[in-house]
């Protein structure tokens, strides 16, 4: 079943203390994307990736880094997680191989709580 | 930066009726695709409209993209209790641009609810 795969679904970490939401698609897509969701303010795009080694800033991209050391994985790492970053988390992948292709599979979602 | 500005922010209708949601943008688009998100859980896309194309159709949904005005409609017909969602609107502004990147941005969505 072609899917996006985020790791853990609910988080709750104390401030300060690094942590790492995974994600993983099993459709071979090149682009990859991270985007949080919060209450009036909808999705905002944090970092995306256009294949292996290639990535770049979002909108928010200020507390997070990411990597893509292979195609099927793109990791959302919180160095110092603050409770501003409490939101909701969304891991989405594309097959971008030309700009009319860009229906975007979204994973379930990560839950994350910084106290 | 938000692209598509979606409108109404919430609408409540019975059970057959019709729900027409908008999405405005402000710059040139390759296209634009409309997202459904059931309470918490991630996006499912519902249909994509090319710059292009004027009117597309996908069961009881019905999108329409005037890029004169920048703007695009989703149309639910005859809805039901389990279309109760948000709809968001998503475009590709980035990538028009030649910019050799690409985003896709989204609104802050509409939240419709079917009443049985």
């Amino acid at each position: 079943e072609a899917q996006v795969t985020q790791n853990p679904r609910y988080l709750i970490t104390v401030t300060g203390k690094k942590l790492t939401v995974t994600c993983s698609q099993n459709m071979n897509h090149e682009y990859m994307s991270w985007y949080r969701q919060d209450p009036g303010l909808g999705l905002r795009q944090i970092y995306y990736s256009m294949n292996v080694e290639v990535t770049d800033k979002g909108d928010v991209p200020e507390g997070y880094k990411v990597s893509r050391k292979e195609k099927r994985n793109f990791p959302l790492i919180l160095e110092s997680p603050s409770p501003n970053q409490t939101s909701l988390y969304f891991c989405a992948s594309s097959l971008y191989n030309s700009p009319l292709n860009t229906e975007a599979f979204f994973g379930q979602g990560t839950r994350l709580t910084v106290v | 930066s938000q692209q598509g500005e979606e409108d109404p922010q919430a609408l409540s209708i019975q059970e057959g009726e019709n729900a027409t949601m908008n999405c405005s943008y402000k710059t040139s688009i390759n296209n634009l695709q409309w997202y459904r998100q059931n309470s918490g859980r991630g996006l499912v896309h519902l249909i994509l409209i090319r710059s292009n194309e004027r009117e597309k159709h996908s069961g009881r949904l019905r999108v329409t993209l005037d890029t004169s005005k920048k703007s695009s409609s989703l149309l639910i017909t005859a809805s039901r209790a389990a279309d109760t969602a948000s709809y968001f609107c998503a475009t590709d502004e980035s990538s028009y641009s030649g910019a050799g990147s690409y985003q896709l941005t989204f609104g802050k969505g509409t939240k419709l609810s079917v009443i049985p």
